[in-house]
């Protein structure tokens, strides 16, 4: 079953705008891991937040989560034309033994 | 160069002719998973790898079959693939399971027809 909902579903903004990313989740979590794809390609990890986590930072990156409203966000700050592409959140819910990933922000960032 | 590999990365066939897909990891991960991504589902688990030996199944097992017999691989069996098996298919590894990143193979896309 699927546990993290992304929202929007599709964001399209222009270069250098910050770009805003969101994911609720229904149970208990270890952490919550966001992903990048690229059109038809692997997906490739971005950040890992932990669950004691309220905020963490990676370049341009900057992911919040609230495990008291199970929800996430990830923000990408002065996007570029590179940074197009699919946006999952996957979370460990606690006892699970897997990820589970939502379905996906499609960002479209216009020159 | 640390990798997760898989092949073939497209592949056509027919109804009912048995197919592997296999996954192969050089980073001695121990944590290994097939996901099937289908548009408007997202990825869903299909089966993951403890370890070596050690298999169990995800959110969508019917119809596949692992196995893992070394640490290093993690083939993926269609015994009688059928057109609802179409999909792109990821393999992807990780160092143990839990608090670790996952990388992720390529991909398949596999056409059932």
């Amino acid at each position: 079953s699927q546990q993290g909902e992304e929202d929007p579903q599709a964001l399209s903004i222009q270069e250098g705008e910050n770009a805003t990313m969101n994911c609720s989740y229904k149970t208990s979590i270890n952490n919550l891991q966001w992903y990048r794809q690229n059109s038809g390609r692997g997906l490739v990890h971005l950040i890992l937040i932990r669950s004691n986590e309220r905020e963490k930072h990676s370049g341009r990156l900057r992911v919040t989560l609230d495990t008291s409203k199970k929800s996430s966000s990830l923000l990408i700050t002065a996007s570029r034309a590179a940074d197009t592409a699919s946006y999952f959140c996957a979370t460990d819910p606690k006892g699970a033994q897997k990820l589970v990933f939502g379905q996906g922000t499609r960002l479209t960032i216009n020159p | 160069e640390a990798q997760v590999t898989q092949n073939p990365r497209y592949l056509i066939t027919v109804t009912g002719k048995k197919l592997t897909v296999t996954c192969s990891q050089n980073m001695n991960h121990e944590y290994m998973s097939w996901y099937r991504q289908d548009p408007g589902l997202g990825l869903r688990q299909i089966y993951y790898s403890m370890n070596v030996e050690v298999t169990d199944k995800g959110d969508v097992p019917e119809g596949y079959k692992v196995s893992r017999k070394e640490k290093r691989n993690f083939p993926l069996i269609l015994e009688s693939p059928s057109p609802n098996q179409t999909s792109l298919y990821f393999c992807a590894s990780s160092l143990a399971y839990g608090g670790y990143e996952q990388y992720f193979g390529p991909g398949t896309r596999l056409t059932v027809t």
